[in-house]
């Protein structure tokens, strides 16, 4: 089985821009969350989706959006990057039920300059 | 969901056990123990949960007290690879749970040396 897949691995934006990050998990998983992690802050959650819709979240700016498809892929959306946003976001599948252990995607880090 | 401790830093010699303790003395009869653990620069990995009896896989052995207000993980021959943060996670499972939502402490640095 395939595990959870990012795209891109490394990105490099300017502050102001916006950008889309992507996450598709394991077949047959329905629930992604998405995390931040920050030598600062450490291991942050953002939001999960389940069955396309958002049915959880964490304490970021409203900047800090994402979807879900059909599929089960997911999308975060970060608008008008600030330097602060420079992180590695993670994403993670779960069957969305039961005991809900989480699997990790590699990430995306960002770097905002 | 119930707060954890752990201590930041361990090591242990590789082919050797590594034992890493955590404390939740405020866990409630819901909650379960996770353990993750995220090697550098890399998504963290789930390992092993249990509510209040002992559980192993092929990757380790969770050890829960009686009275579960704390929780050992045992890696049974740490290799070189096991080096890690590991990270102890209590949470509700079912009713009430936070689904989705891990709360991540700092977690144990493990260093696993030759």
């Amino acid at each position: 089985k395939a595990g959870v897949t990012q795209t891109p691995r490394y990105l490099i934006k300017t502050r102001g821009q916006q950008v889309t990050l992507s996450c598709s998990p394991i077949s047959g998983h329905r629930s992604v969350s998405w995390y931040q992690q920050t030598p600062g802050q450490g291991l942050q959650f953002l939001f999960e989706y389940f069955s396309e819709t958002q049915r959880n979240k964490g304490n970021f700016p409203g900047r800090f959006s994402g979807r879900q498809f059909s599929n089960s892929r997911s999308e975060m959306n970060v608008s008008t990057l600030e330097l602060g946003d420079s992180a590695l976001y993670l994403c993670a599948s779960s069957t969305g039920t039961g005991g809900y252990e989480q699997y990790f995607g590699p990430g995306t880090r960002l770097t905002v300059t | 969901d119930a707060k954890t401790t752990q201590p930041p830093s361990m090591d242990c010699a590789e082919g050797r056990a590594a034992n890493l303790p955590c404390n939740h003395s405020t866990i409630s009869g819901n909650e379960y123990v996770y353990w993750y653990r995220q090697i550098h620069s890399q998504g963290p990995q789930y390992i092993i949960h249990g509510l209040k009896n002992n559980e192993t896989n092929e990757m380790a052995s969770l050890i829960i007290t009686e009275d579960r207000k704390s929780s050992t993980l045992i890696l049974p021959h740490a290799t070189l690879r096991d080096t890690a943060v590991y990270y102890c996670i209590v949470r509700v499972v079912g009713r009430g749970s936070t689904l989705g939502r891990l709360y991540f402490g700092r977690g144990t640095q493990l260093t696993v040396w030759p």
